[in-house]
């Protein structure tokens, strides 16, 4: 098993520009998720999803867009690039528990992005 | 311990001595705490888990102990070694209530000297 999948490892934008991270985990995960990384700040939620066609926003959504049309993958867009934007992505996925609780994330290695 | 800003805690330790790491985590409600480790330019990786029904676990070389008291979150690490260097966060989940989130401190870097 691969795990958590994401690509690219490293990108940069111009600002007003688009572009989609990819997110793909091969463990059947329920749940998955887009965090980002800011220097000396935790890992903040962007967006989640419960299963396929379900998704639903986190603590700092705007400025991206999810979709779920399957259980393995999980694409992040940011639609216009804007500096605030440069950061470090990582996809989350786990199973979900029979109680309907949440189990322990895996996360991918991370996308590097900056904006200019 | 954990707080939440630029300036990221740095607990220095020798090798073979035990480690402490605290968190002290926000909300009363949450119930499911996780411990993660993260290297330089990698992806969190799960160290440890507990949920609210217990006050300690322990896992190879490492403990949690939750005191919900006082909301607090602390992980032991035993005979550190320098592959043990890295940033440690802890994070909550609010379970029943809210259990589609997780909330993370910003960590602490554990230093190893040889």
């Amino acid at each position: 098993n691969a795990g958590v999948t994401q690509t690219p490892k490293f990108q940069v934008l111009k600002t007003g520009q688009s572009m989609t991270l990819q997110c793909a985990q091969d463990m059947n995960h329920e749940y998955m998720s887009w965090y980002r990384q800011d220097p000396g700040m935790g890992l903040r939620l962007i967006h989640y999803s419960v299963g396929a066609g379900i998704t639903d926003q986190g603590e700092v959504p705007n400025g991206y867009n999810v979709s779920r049309s399957t259980t393995e993958d999980f694409p992040l867009r940011l639609l216009s690039a804007a500096p605030s934007q440069t950061s470090v992505y990582f996809c989350a996925s786990s199973r979900t528990g029979v109680d309907s609780t949440n189990e322990k994330l895996f996360f991918g290695s991370g996308t590097q992005l900056s904006v200019l | 311990g954990e707080s939440v800003g630029l300036h990221l805690p740095t607990l220095s330790v020798q090798e073979g001595d035990n480690s402490i790491i605290n968190c002290a985590y926000s909300n009363s409600a949450s119930d499911y705490f996780i411990w993660y480790k993260q290297e330089s330019g990698k992806g969190p990786q799960f160290i440890i888990d507990i949920r609210s029904n217990m006050d300690k676990r322990q896992g190879q070389r490492v403990t949690v102990l939750l005191n919900k008291t006082v909301k607090h979150l602390s992980l032991q690490i035993a005979a550190t070694q320098p592959g043990d260097s890295a940033v440690y966060f802890c994070a909550e989940n609010m379970g029943l209530y809210n259990f589609n989130k997780f909330y993370f401190g910003s960590g602490t870097k554990l230093n190893v000297k040889p």
